[in-house]
């Protein structure tokens, strides 16, 4: 399996501009997540879904925000309009919820990140 | 709520031990421990669920007390390239189930010297 694909890995955008990030999860993954890490706060948790379903977006800092999960193998977090303080490494990362822990359930595969600049 | 991590650095020479500590104010499920290095992605090194069952990596060890919601990561006769931060992510206890949903402490940041 290639992991956990995002897309793209850098996006340099100017204030108030679209952006989209896309993530690709391991297939047979159930679940998917999206985090986003700063220095000032961390790895931050953002949304994530199971089964395609939205279970929690508590995370998702306002409106500008948003994220979706067609099917299975496809998820985009969209911000519109970007503003400077969203500049941050976006992770998307996979999991498979059932199971046992031997076999390897809920632990996270992450992707390489998206790093996002907004000007 | 954020899990408190401690120390938060810590500066080894090879072949040293180092123990990194991982506290929440919740009833936990499980506690999850990664190491990133700088320009990476966060991988996954063990896991701990209430209860005792755990998995993780071969040189690597952690306990988990839950009556104290404590996890503590042993690294042991440690390498050059267990140099990176260390996270830890904590579960609450949802009924057993909480598919996946870490909340992340801040990290430890690890260096090993030759």
């Amino acid at each position: 399996d290639a992991g956990v694909i995002q897309s793209p890995r850098h996006e340099v955008t100017e204030m108030g501009q679209e952006v989209t990030l896309r993530c690709k999860p391991i297939s047979g993954h159930n679940s998917l997540f999206w985090y986003r890490q700063t220095m000032m706060r961390g790895l931050e948790l953002l949304i994530y879904f199971n089964n395609n379903v939205p279970i929690d977006d508590s995370g998702m800092p306002e409106d500008r925000f948003s994220a979706k999960m067609p099917n299975a193998s496809f998820s985009t977090l969209k911000i519109q309009p970007s503003e400077p303080r969203d500049s941050a490494v976006y992770f998307c990362a996979s999991s498979l919820t059932t199971g046992t822990v031997i076999s390897g359930a809920n632990v996270l595969t992450f992707g390489a990140g998206s790093r996002l600049t907004v000007l | 709520q954020q899990p408190v991590q401690s120390p938060q650095a810590v500066i080894l020479r090879e072949g040293e031990d180092a123990v990194i500590n991982c506290s929440s104010s919740k009833a936990l499920y499980s506690v999850h421990w990664y190491r990133q290095k700088h320009g990476e992605a966060p991988v996954f090194l063990m896991i701990l669920l209430k209860g005792g069952e755990q998995k993780g990596h071969e040189k690597i060890s952690a306990s988990f007390n839950e009556k104290k919601q404590q996890s503590s990561l042993y690294l042991t006769a440690s390498q050059l390239s267990y140099s990176g931060t260390y996270f830890c992510g904590t579960a609450p206890n949802a009924g057993g189930t909480s598919y996946g949903k870490l909340t992340f402490g801040q990290g430890t940041i690890l260096t090993v010297h030759p």
